[in-house]
């Protein structure tokens, strides 16, 4: 049961143009997004997230967008640049009947900007 | 400010041998997450840890698969009997808090088994 789907598994576009990153989820009770940003070898490094009491968060080039009743948030990124080539993780958190929080992330979009 | 350190960054094992993991967290994290990716999948939640505290091991196997995190020194994964299966990259991350602020993440330990 994937409750993070991250539909496109790989996107490219050219350097100075919009790139937009999509994730789906299924569960309601999520109410922290996160966006992760991989390169080959090494561990996600964080970039950006988003409570569900917001609809939007920017941070320079990032900007994540949620849509609570689509359940959809987006991540843009402004203009592309070849150093954002990498795979992007959407990770959704929710309390659990514990009290306590951990991550469900999606299977990934390996971006690619073309120089 | 040293990151989270994961080591070994590649094992190698045979069928049945043991694989133990090492993962030191971020200092002044107290809180320590393991992971799992499969070739061509997503991160799995495996379990969570706080110091001498398993308090979610939901995504562990039942059996083979054990984690700790000592009063001193730091959190372990263990494998036991590994098969093929579990060659995979193996990501620990550690946070400040158990709230939902982004948690930092270590290079992972790449584990392929023969």
């Amino acid at each position: 049961d994937q409750q993070v789907k991250q539909n496109s598994p790989s996107l490219s576009v050219q350097e100075g143009r919009i790139s937009i990153l999509n994730c789906d989820y299924t569960n309601s009770m999520f109410d922290y997004f996160l966006w992760y940003k991989k390169y080959p070898a090494e561990g996600p490094t964080f970039l950006i997230s988003i409570s569900s009491i917001k609809d939007k968060n920017e941070d320079g080039r990032f900007t994540v967008f949620l849509n609570k009743s689509a359940k959809h948030l987006s991540l843009h990124i402004v203009p592309s640049q070849p150093g954002d080539s990498a795979v992007y993780f959407c990770a959704a958190s929710g309390s659990t009947t514990s009290g306590t929080y951990k991550y469900i992330f999606g299977t990934g979009t390996r971006l690619k900007v073309l120089a | 400010n040293a990151g989270v350190m994961q080591n070994p960054r590649h094992l190698v094992r045979r069928r049945g041998q043991e694989a133990r993991l090492r993962c030191s967290p971020m200092k002044g994290h107290s809180h320590v997450y393991w992971y799992r990716q499969l070739p061509e999948e997503g991160l799995k939640f495996m379990v969570y840890l706080q110091k001498e505290n398993i308090i979610d091991e939901s995504g562990m196997p039942k059996e083979r698969f054990s984690a700790e995190f000592p009063k001193e020194g730091p959190s372990i994964l263990r494998i036991q009997q590994v098969v093929r299966g579990d060659s995979a990259a193996y990501f620990c991350a550690s946070s400040p808090t158990g709230q939902p602020n982004e948690q930092f993440f270590g290079p992972g330990t790449r584990l392929t088994v023969l």
